[in-house]
């Protein structure tokens, strides 16, 4: 069955912290890769996707992710946490060859910033 | 802004009842999603519309149903409600055309209570 993980449903950091949130996927043909993020009483907005170009994609507000095959993982990391960061964040996947186009989500990760 | 509209954006009824949620997706996009979010399921895709025409189901209940209009607009309706219904609605668009490594373009949801 093709799915996403998400490990950790709450993460928590320090302001100015290292954020590192998880995704792995699950697929024999590495797919392609969305990360969102869903600000309270809003929706989902791109952070960044990988589509085969570089595995390492830099997205908006500092953040990035790194696609290891190897790993099956499209993990997202920021390198300094913002209080302005604090959302739920949503790894995504749509699968190579699918001409619906859509979108498999993980459950998502809770991330809270501490001043 | 994404560009998608949804309306309402808050819907407070009552159990039996049927609502109608409303989507305009971006300008030029083909494609419409329904998903619905909710804290025990996560995002759950419902169906897929292009031009017109339904492309995909996902875990649709079949009190639901939807439609995609000639001017591309999309409504999805909910009938008999129950208080297991009581979720956020949001609907996506895409282009739609040649490769699928677009991502997709969430409106900000429609907030349904069922009481």
């Amino acid at each position: 069955a093709q799915s996403v993980t998400q490990l950790g449903s709450h993460v928590s950091v320090s302001e100015g912290a290292l954020v590192l949130l998880r995704c792995n996927y699950s697929s024999s043909v590495p797919p392609y890769l969305f990360w969102y993020v869903q600000y309270p009483n809003q929706g989902l907005q791109l952070l960044l996707k990988y589509t085969s170009a570089a595995t390492l994609v830099k997205g908006i507000n500092g953040f990035e992710a790194e696609f290891k095959k190897s790993e099956t993982s499209f993990h997202l990391t920021k390198p300094s946490a913002h209080m302005s960061d604090a959302a739920e964040y949503f790894c995504a996947v749509r699968y190579r060859g699918s001409t619906l186009g859509r979108l498999y989500f993980g459950r998502g990760t809770q991330l809270t910033v501490w001043p | 802004d994404s560009g998608v509209t949804q309306t309402p954006k808050h819907l407070i009824t009552a159990t039996g009842q049927r609502v109608t949620l409303r989507c305009s997706p971006r300008s030029g996009d083909l494609s419409v999603y329904w998903y619905q979010q909710s804290l025990d399921q996560g995002l759950q895709f419902l169906i897929q519309y292009y031009n017109g025409e339904e492309r995909a189901k996902g875990n649709i209940l079949e009190r639901f149903s939807a439609q995609q209009f000639p001017d591309l607009h999309s409504e999805l309706n909910l009938s008999s409600l129950e208080l297991g219904d009581s979720a956020l609605y949001f609907c996506a668009s895409t282009d739609g055309r040649g490769g699928n490594t677009g991502e997709l373009f969430f409106g900000e949801g429609s907030r349904l209570t069922v009481l």
